[in-house]
């Protein structure tokens, strides 16, 4: 079974800090990975996508990916209270698979 | 900003009975799928569907559900005979292309199995 792996948490960090929250996954397949945020009782909110090694940087997120790793890490700058959710790390495969895995999420708390 | 509309938002229905979920994508996406999520547990794929057919399914899609897209904007899943394990939220996506893309969730509706 494949698998993607996150600590479930919760994550505290205070406001104004960087939250970093990692996902591993076991498909060397895997070539397209995602994080959502999901606030409860609502639906996944796609945050960043990241296909090559390196970084991504998007507002006050970066994503990061380390393929020989296969590790997958997002980096929250001057966290928000507002930014409290569960992060949910998937990934896809590629050879045109539109299946996308997901972990079980990594709940962040913010405190204010 | 363009986005999956689901319907309804919550469905309870008597075990056995045949329930449709609606969905509609957005507007020039091309891959649409379904998601379920169970209380308390991981997002888990159900179907992709791509130029009218079923490109990708998972094992929990097994015979008791299908898709249809039976208009040009509408995306249903049909489960023909529910039962109680079959409660869950279900979440509608959709993305432009395949690959995978990101994909965009609707709001999701939760079913309920009495």
């Amino acid at each position: 079974q494949k698998e993607v792996e996150q600590n479930s948490g919760p994550l505290s960090v205070p406001e104004g800090a960087i939250a970093s929250l990692n996902c591993t996954y076991s498909d060397r397949g895997s070539q397209s990975f995602f994080w959502y945020r999901q606030y409860s009782g609502k639906s996944p909110e796609l945050i960043m996508f990241i296909y090559s090694n390196g970084d991504k940087e998007d507002g006050r997120f970066t994503a990061q990916l380390n393929k020989a790793s296969q590790y997958v890490s997002l980096l929250i700058r001057d966290s928000q209270p507002s930014d409290s959710a569960t992060y949910l790390c998937a990934a896809g495969l590629s050879g045109g698979y539109q299946k996308v895995t997901f972990g079980t999420g990594t709940k962040l708390q913010v405190i204010p | 900003e363009p986005e999956v509309t689901q319907t309804p938002s919550h469905q309870v229905t008597q075990m056995g009975q045949e329930v449709i979920l609606r969905c509609v994508p957005i507007s020039n996406h091309l891959y649409f799928y379904w998601y379920r999520q169970i209380l308390g547990q991981k997002v888990e794929f159900l179907v992709s569907f791509y130029n009218n057919e079923i490109s990708e399914k998972s094992e929990i899609f097994d015979d008791q559900f299908s898709v249809e897209r039976p208009d040009g904007s509408n995306f249903t899943l049909k489960i023909r005979s529910t039962k109680l394990e079959d409660s869950a939220m279900y979440f509608c996506a959709s993305s432009a292309q395949g690959g995978p893309q990101p994909q965009h969730f609707g709001d999701g509706t939760r079913l309920s199995i009495l």
